[in-house]
């Protein structure tokens, strides 16, 4: 079954410092991946997404992420953090079927804080 | 352009009621889906619409079921409301022909009493 560990439920960092956000999957195929953030009482806005080639892939907002297949892993990553990141981060695989999206499985999130 | 809109952004229930949410999609789209999201977690795929018939379904129970219109938009209705219906309720919109990405709206916070 497709599954979404996001090991860390909370970090904190201080701003201008790096982060890193982890995000491990379960998934028989070639999986889809994406990482949605998500601030208070809005919903979920994507940074990235992989679906092939190019293991490290750039997103919005200076995020980056990269896919590992031999570690099953799709792990976040900014070089400098703003205090405007805070927010709570999710990870999720998706299946598709003719061209569409079937259905995201989501990670439980990880919340950042990030100190001045 | 207008993104994906839902309605209402709250909502208070007692248990044992019925409730309807609606979601209109991102212009251009023609597939939408709904998700839950209790608090403390991850979203959870409840359904998707298209051409106004549900082509898959998480592990949700009847109570839940959803309609799609003509134009596209989308109502979820929950029945018979429990405790642990409170939950922030998302829709996403996507287009078959498109580039695989879900749009989001800011969702429906129910709260069952």
């Amino acid at each position: 079954a497709q599954s979404v560990t996001q090991p860390d439920i909370h970090i904190t960092v201080s701003e201008g410092a790096s982060l890193e956000l982890r995000c491990n999957y379960s998934y028989g195929a070639t999986p889809y991946l994406f990482w949605y953030v998500q601030s208070p009482g809005q919903g979920l806005q994507l940074l990235l997404k992989y679906f092939s080639g190019d293991t490290l892939v750039q997103g919005i907002k200076g995020f980056e992420a990269e896919f590992k297949r031999s570690q099953s892993s799709f792990n976040l990553r900014k070089p400098s953090v703003h205090w405007s990141d805070a927010a709570e981060y999710f990870c999720a695989v998706g299946a598709w079927d003719g061209g569409a999206t079937n259905k995201l499985i989501f990670g439980t999130g990880t919340l950042l804080a990030v100190q001045p | 352009d207008a993104g994906v809109t839902q309605s209402p952004t709250h909502l208070i229930k007692t248990r044992g009621q019925q409730v309807t949410l609606r979601c209109s999609p991102k212009s251009g789209h023609d597939t939408v889906s709904w998700y839950q999201q209790a608090l403390g977690q991850g979203p959870q795929f409840i359904f998707q619409y298209y051409e106004e018939e549900e082509r898959q379904r998480g592990n949700f129970p009847d109570r839940f079921s959803g309609h799609q219109f003509p134009n596209y938009s989308s109502e979820l209705n929950v029945n018979a409301l429990l405790l642990g219906d409170s939950a922030l309720y998302l829709c996403a919109s996507s287009s078959r022909d498109g580039d695989e990405k879900l749009f989001f709206g800011s969702g429906t916070q129910l709260s069952v009493l």
